[in-house]
C-alpha cells in the first residue's frame, strides 16, 4: 500500500528566509504533485513531476523529484508571506490515476 | 477559464437525513474523483470513475455512500442516512488521463451534519 509522508507538518518562518518541505513514499511511483491549499479554499496545482530528476521553478517555489530514493522536495526561496498557506504532496498509484496525498505542510511566513 | 464546479457549496443537515452533493467536470476531462478531507484524516479518496465508469470505490463507506456519473458533465454523490461523523468538506476533481493524470479541484462542499 502506498504512504506517503511530509514533513515537517508545520512550518513557521521568518520573510526572507529558505526552507524545504520534504514529501517521502514508500512505494514505486512516476508521478508526483505538489499542491496550494488556502484556509477554507480548494487545492490549486502547483507542479507536476513525471521523471526522475525532474525540477520545476515558479516563482520562489521549487520542485524536485528522485524517484529513486522516492523523495521530493518543495524549496522555497526566501519567503514572503503570500506564501502561506498549506501544502500538500500527492504521489500517482502506478497504473491508476489515484493519488495518495500526504498529511500537508502548514507553512506561516513571518514578517 | 475552465473550472470544476460543485454545488452545494454549504449544508447543514440532520442526522439521518439524505445528502446530494453534485458536481461538473472540466468539459472534455474523463476521469472524475471524489475526495473528503478531515482534520483527523486529511484528504482521502472516496471513488473515481473514467468515462463515467465507476473504478474504485474502496475508500466509500459503503452502506450509506453512493457515487454515480449519469452522464459526462454531472457525477453526485450521496450520502443516505448521513451522520455526524460524515461532516467534513468534499470535493470534486476532474481531469485527464494522459499525459500527466493531473487532477483539477473544485471549490468543495462543506457538510455539517448535526
Amino acid at each position: 500500500e502506498l504512504k506517503v509522508e511530509q514533513n515537517p507538518l508545520f512550518l513557521s518562518m521568518q520573510e526572507g528566509k529558505n526552507y524545504t518541505i520534504y514529501c517521502n513514499y514508500s512505494t514505486t511511483s512516476d508521478r508526483l504533485y505538489w499542491y496550494r491549499q488556502d484556509p477554507g479554499k480548494s487545492l490549486e496545482s502547483l507542479f507536476v513531476l513525471l521523471s526522475n530528476g525532474a525540477v520545476k521553478q515558479e516563482g520562489r517555489l521549487m520542485a524536485s523529484l528522485d524517484t529513486k530514493a522516492r523523495l521530493s522536495t518543495l524549496h522555497i526561496t526566501a519567503a514572503v508571506h503570500d506564501l502561506s498557506a498549506t501544502y500538500f504532496c500527492a504521489v500517482g498509484v502506478s497504473n491508476t490515476g489515484k493519488l495518495i496525498f500526504g498529511q500537508g505542510t502548514t507553512l506561516q511566513v513571518k514578517p | 477559464d475552465a473550472r470544476v464546479t460543485q454545488t452545494p457549496r454549504h449544508k447543514v443537515t440532520e442526522m439521518g437525513q439524505e445528502v446530494t452533493m453534485r458536481c461538473q467536470p472540466i468539459l472534455g476531462h474523463n476521469t472524475v474523483f471524489w475526495y473528503r478531507q478531515t482534520m483527523m484524516q486529511g484528504l482521502e479518496l472516496l471513488a473515481y470513475f473514467r468515462n463515467r465508469a465507476p473504478l474504485d470505490d474502496s475508500g466509500m463507506p459503503k452502506d450509506r455512500f453512493s457515487a454515480e456519473m449519469p452522464d459526462a458533465t454531472l457525477a453526485t454523490l450521496k450520502i443516505q442516512p448521513s451522520e455526524p461523523r460524515d461532516s467534513a468538506v468534499y470535493f470534486c476533481a476532474s481531469g485527464l488521463r494522459e499525459p500527466t493524470y493531473e487532477q483539477y479541484f473544485g471549490p468543495g462542499t462543506r457538510l455539517t451534519v448535526t
